[in-house]
């Protein structure tokens, strides 16, 4: 399996910062990287497909971006509703899928 | 509408095999390019990938867990079934399954846990 590897596993920041995480890969794969955003109780939301793809209905704060074995996930300016955790996931069609072990972004 | 409903014994003994059923509405696995996967998490833990089916009936399994778990289809009732051999303990979480990549559309879980 292509493992994903996140960090930080722990970020504190403030409303209004600028949020960046980074998702390396054990080994370079297509674009096929997705970041996701769960609360606690919820299953994981879709924020992020292709390594660059905004999903529909996610706000604009949120980007990606990255080619190869790095990745990076970021928040330009964080906001109350963004205090979750995040994974990222590799899905390459043609192997069996990883996440990465996760970002608690918490309040400073 | 698309929904997924995970369903299955809410508690498993150790060694015992568990089987857990994911039925689902508003989509078709015949459809080309769809693909179901299950998913688990152990209380407050990560998302720990474990298995997929797509349309073609290809199969794809988390290489750590290969040995003990099976995924299969039944198109005609829109399920897609998990089990996986031999349970420990440290198997104890929730389960989810989901149509990603296309698409992100998730059930809401089933809580397992395996204690004597």
């Amino acid at each position: 399996d292509i493992q994903m590897t996140q960090s930080p596993s722990t970020l504190s920041a403030s409303v209004g910062d600028r949020v960046t995480i980074t998702c390396r890969a054990s080994q370079s794969f297509s674009n096929c990287l997705a970041w996701y955003q769960q609360k606690p109780g919820n299953a994981p939301k879709l924020l992020i497909y292709k390594a660059s793809s905004l999903e529909s209905g996610v706000p604009s704060r949120f980007s990606g971006s990255g080619s190869g074995t790095e990745f990076t996930l970021t928040i330009s300016s964080l906001q109350p509703d963004d205090f979750a955790t995040y994974y990222c996931q590799q899905y390459n069609l043609s192997s069996p899928w990883t996440f990465g072990q996760g970002t608690k972004v918490e309040i400073k | 509408q698309v929904t997924l409903k995970e369903s299955g014994p809410a508690l498993v003994k150790p060694t015992q095999t568990l089987t857990l059923t994911c039925t689902f509405s508003g989509f078709s696995l015949s459809t080309s390019g769809l693909r179901v996967s299950w998913i688990r998490q152990p209380a407050g833990r990560a998302l720990e990938w474990l298995a997929r089916i797509d349309w073609n009936d290809d199969k794809f399994y988390s290489t750590s867990l290969k040995s003990r778990l099976t995924i299969s289809k039944d198109t005609s009732k829109n399920q897609v079934v998990l089990t996986m051999t031999n349970m420990d303990p440290m198997d104890t979480a929730t389960y989810f399954c989901a149509r990603m990549h296309p698409y992100s559309d998730w059930g809401q879980g089933t809580l397992v846990t395996v204690s004597s």
